[in-house]
């Protein structure tokens, strides 16, 4: 079982192209997560969504509770922004605990 | 960022050894996780804590346990520890169970 899918698995990306990354689910949620980890690196929490579309610099978050699909755009993308973007979920059945994408792997190249 | 640390950052160990992690806050949040994350699984939860001395299993507890005696710190024990718990170990902190905050990880290695 995956409640969470994310596409694609894998992008790449040149240079300050806009970028979308998907995320669906199959059951009711509470909320969304959107979390960015750097090779190597911690995990950091972009945007939390229950509703409608959150934006924070050239990120942008999005979410359909009917057709239980969020979206992530990056604008102007910077090879900075390589990182893995993991969707999470939110189950309010299951305590509200977080459920994980497997993760989409961008590269951004210059 | 929230004030989330964890300790050791990276540790080797022999199998059959006990090993303990530390995550600690300094954000006063009820809630805390431990999650381990794997190439193909993502991350999994291991153990969370809704509140001192109240913590329950996640769906890879087998292997663990864990301790929280007071709200900043929540240890993570790997009582005799084995090949396949080497891994990356999150820590995770919240003020609700749908709020959480991540910890810079321990890189685990069990020889």
């Amino acid at each position: 079982k995956n409640e969470v899918e994310q596409s694609p698995q894998n992008l790449t990306a040149q240079e300050g192209e806009f970028i979308t990354i998907n995320c669906s689910y199959s059951v009711g949620i509470s909320a969304l997560h959107w979390l960015q980890q750097h090779p190597g690196g911690g995990i950091v929490s972009l945007f939390m969504l229950s509703s409608g579309k959150k934006k924070h610099g050239r990120l942008i978050a999005t979410i359909n509770i009917q057709e239980k699909h969020s979206s992530l755009h990056i604008t102007a993308s910077h090879p900075r922004d390589s990182a893995v973007y993991i969707c999470a979920i939110s189950l309010a059945e299951y305590g509200n605990k977080l459920v994980f994408g497997a993760g989409t792997i961008l590269r951004v190249k210059s | 960022d929230a004030g989330i640390t964890q300790s050791p950052r990276h540790k080797v160990t022999e199998t059959g050894t006990p090993v303990t992690l530390r995550c600690h806050q300094t954000e006063n949040h009820r809630y805390m996780y431990w999650y381990r994350q794997d190439p193909g699984h993502g991350l999994r939860l291991i153990h969370y804590s809704y509140g001192v001395k109240d913590t329950d299993k996640g769906e890879v507890s087998d292997g663990y346990s864990v301790s929280r005696s007071k709200t900043e710190d929540f240890l993570l024990t790997l009582e005799s520890a084995t090949s396949s718990q080497t891994s990356v170990y999150f820590c995770a902190i919240g003020p609700s169970p749908y709020e959480q905050y991540f910890g810079p990880g321990t890189r685990l290695t069990v020889t």
